[in-house]
């Protein structure tokens, strides 16, 4: 089975600075996708960043960024400059095929001002 | 584009009452999915369908139906809905192959009493 592990239930961060979020998962394949969704308040799914597993290059999406360790299988992200509209539910996922997605349980993001 | 689209936003139901979650989507998408999210579970994968006429079950597919007669809808079915089935339930969608970017609807919030 496929598991997506996220090992910090909530995590808070001053703003303006930066912050990571921690994801970790289990497969025996070679070839998937990685993702990063924001659930803010409104409970809207909102895509911030994917990673393909055959990419070496870790994604950026302005002031995010992840770092992939295929090896690890470790799939963190990096918030840089963090907002307050940062400010959110934070799910890491994993998919092979696109039909089946595997979520995380879930970081909640506190931003202080 | 309207997107995904799931109506009703929010419902009660009696225990062993029946309802039908309808989820919509005009992007052409081949394939779309139902998760539930529970509290400290993230989102979990309930059906799926690759194409009009085509579904398959996720990690928790007991108490529900789905069918998909047209591209566009993929509805959810509770036969006999049980305290269990208290989530909130999300539709998504994709175009499947190699773009594996999901799309999600806004939620629609079940309790059943």
């Amino acid at each position: 089975a496929q598991t997506v592990t996220q090992s910090q239930p909530e995590m808070s961060v001053q703003e303006a600075e930066t912050v990571t979020l921690s994801c970790t998962y289990d497969t025996s394949e070679s070839d998937y996708y990685l993702f990063w969704y924001k659930q803010p308040p409104s409970r809207q799914m909102i895509l911030v960043i994917r990673q393909e597993a055959y990419k070496q290059q870790n994604a950026t999406e302005n002031r995010f960024s992840v770092n992939f360790q295929k090896a690890a299988k470790s799939f963190s992200l990096k918030i840089s400059d963090s907002q307050l509209g940062d400010a959110a539910m934070y799910f890491c996922a994993y998919s092979i095929t696109g039909n089946q997605f595997y979520f995380g349980t879930g970081t909640s993001l506190t931003v202080i001002p | 584009n309207a997107g995904v689209t799931q109506t009703p936003k929010f419902q009660v139901l009696k225990t062993g009452q029946s309802m039908t979650l309808q989820c919509a989507q005009d992007m052409n998408h081949e394939y779309m999915s139902w998760y539930r999210q529970d509290p400290g579970m993230g989102l979990r994968l309930i059906h799926y369908s690759v194409g009009a006429g085509i579904t398959d079950q996720g990690e928790v597919p007991n108490g529900y139906n789905v069918s998909r007669s047209t591209t566009e809808d993929f509805p959810l079915r509770l036969l006999s809905a049980a305290p269990s089935q208290t989530s909130v339930y999300f539709c998504a969608s994709s175009y499947g192959g190699r773009a594996v970017t999901q799309y999600f609807g806004p939620g629609t919030r079940l309790l059943v009493l």
